[in-house]
């Protein structure tokens, strides 16, 4: 199975101030077609789970562009230009490469 | 508006079967490349896969469950299901539907309490 390794597991943030998670993957998640099967998933608090971005950089419909996703190979960034109230929850990367799919262990995002 | 909505027996005995069904709404469950999939996340836990079925009607899941899960899909109730056997504690845990992968929308998750 591919391990999926984030940091860190907490993050205090102040609104207004960028944010970063990173996610390591055990293989590299690089298809020959060019494409990164890395997702980025944001857990708020009591809610399910929410599609931030997909394919490594492409953020799904309706997510505010302060999020992006970038990386290749084996390790991959999110980032939060400037970190709103309503962005705190539990991030999860997840690989999409090959079954079973695997997610990281969740970086909770807190404001200070 | 893609909607999924998780039912099925929330209190389940060890060693009993688990069962659950995601009902799509709002969209149709024949889509092209449309794959359907549960995952689960135990009590203050991160996320685990259980596994997804595809358009072709394969399914994918988890080893780590062993042969213990099957997905069907039912077109005509615009559903799809998971049944996952012989149950312990371990089992315990919130299950979501999703289509996808990548996984989006979720339904809001049922928890399930394997309990005696």
């Amino acid at each position: 199975d591919i391990v999926m390794t984030q940091s860190p597991l907490s993050l205090p943030v102040t609104p207004g101030e960028p944010a970063t998670i990173s996610c390591r993957s055990s293989q590299s998640l690089l298809d020959r077609n060019g494409n990164i099967f890395l997702d980025w998933y944001l857990q708020k608090p009591g809610q399910s789970p929410q599609l931030l971005i997909f394919l490594g950089s492409n953020r799904a419909s309706g997510v505010p562009d302060r999020f992006s996703g970038s990386g290749s190979g084996t390790d991959f960034t999110l980032k939060i230009s400037r970190v709103e109230a309503e962005d705190v929850g539990v991030y999860y990367c997840m690989q999409a490469l090959q079954t079973p799919l695997t997610f990281g262990g969740g970086t909770k995002v807190e404001i200070k | 508006q893609l909607q999924l909505q998780e039912s099925g027996s929330t209190l389940v005995k060890p060693s009993q079967p688990l069962s659950l069904t995601c009902t799509v709404s709002g969209f149709s469950i024949t889509s092209a490349g449309s794959s359907w999939a549960w995952i689960r996340q135990p009590p203050g836990q991160a996320l685990e896969f259980i596994g997804y079925i595809d358009q072709s009607g394969t399914t994918f899941h988890n080893p780590a469950l062993k042969s213990r899960v099957t997905i069907s899909v039912d077109t005509s109730k615009s559903q799809f299901s998971l049944r996952l056997s012989s149950v312990t504690a371990a089992d315990t845990a919130v299950y979501y539907c999703a289509r996808g992968p990548p996984l989006s929308p979720w339904g809001q998750g049922t928890l399930v309490t394997v309990t005696s």
